[in-house]
């Protein structure tokens, strides 16, 4: 079955860069996406990236794939204090909200 | 649109009461999903519906769990009884189906605390 894994914690000092990183094991997810949730709050979609692309640039997120290793990896450049949360790695076989699959999320803090 | 909307944010209760939990989904969404969040577990998936109809269920955890869509607008998550086991976030989600890319909208979740 699909798996979706993920560090649990990530330190960075603010202005840093941030990059959390995913691996997955289902080679024909079609769609991957990251997922934000801040303290008391709901999942927030971030960004997605389609399979047949090795990168996304949005504003200050870059996400890069490795089909051949399954791996993703989210960048966020000068990480700030407002970028303090859980992170989470996705992915969908079909695109399909019905079929996807969660990893455990990365909690990242950004010191001062 | 408000987004997904759940209530209560938080609730409190003692082993062996039920416990309802309420969902508004994004107006023409067609699929709604509730989750749960717990540190051992992460996020699970309990049950989704389509057009206010169950689809899967295979998530659910037990037969204490039930969940209900009466309406396009509402739906609903109960326990009855509950555990200090259930203590959770409890999630529910909405998203409109048919495209090759299906956003999923989160809710605030509510805080279960079963003591």
């Amino acid at each position: 079955g699909e798996d979706v894994e993920q560090s649990l914690f990530l330190s960075v000092r603010e202005g840093d860069s941030s990059v959390i990183n995913c691996t997955y094991t289902d080679s024909s997810s079609t769609y991957l996406y990251w997922y934000k949730q801040e303290p008391g709050a709901g999942l927030q979609l971030l960004t997605y990236i389609f399979s047949n692309m090795d990168m996304k640039q949005d504003q200050r997120l870059t996400v890069l794939l490795n089909k051949k290793d399954k791996h993703l990896s989210l960048r966020i450049a000068d990480t700030q204090t407002g970028d303090s949360a859980i992170y989470f790695c996705a992915e969908s076989i079909s695109g399909s909200a019905r079929q996807l699959t969660f990893g455990s999320g990365t909690q990242l803090t950004v010191l001062p | 649109d408000a987004g997904v909307i759940q209530s209560p944010r938080h609730e409190v209760t003692e082993m062996g009461q039920e416990v309802t939990l309420r969902c508004k989904p994004i107006s023409g969404h067609d699929y709604l999903f509730w989750y749960r969040q717990t540190m051992m577990r992460g996020l699970e998936l309990l049950i989704y519906f389509n057009n206010n109809v169950p689809i899967d269920d295979s998530g659910m955890p037990e037969d204490r769990f039930s969940a209900k869509m009466p309406n396009a607008s509402f739906s609903t998550l109960k326990i009855q009884p509950s555990e200090p086991r259930d203590s959770a976030v409890y999630f529910c989600a909405s998203t409109q189906g048919g495209s090759s890319n299906e956003k999923l909208f989160f809710g605030s979740g509510t805080q279960l605390s079963v003591l």
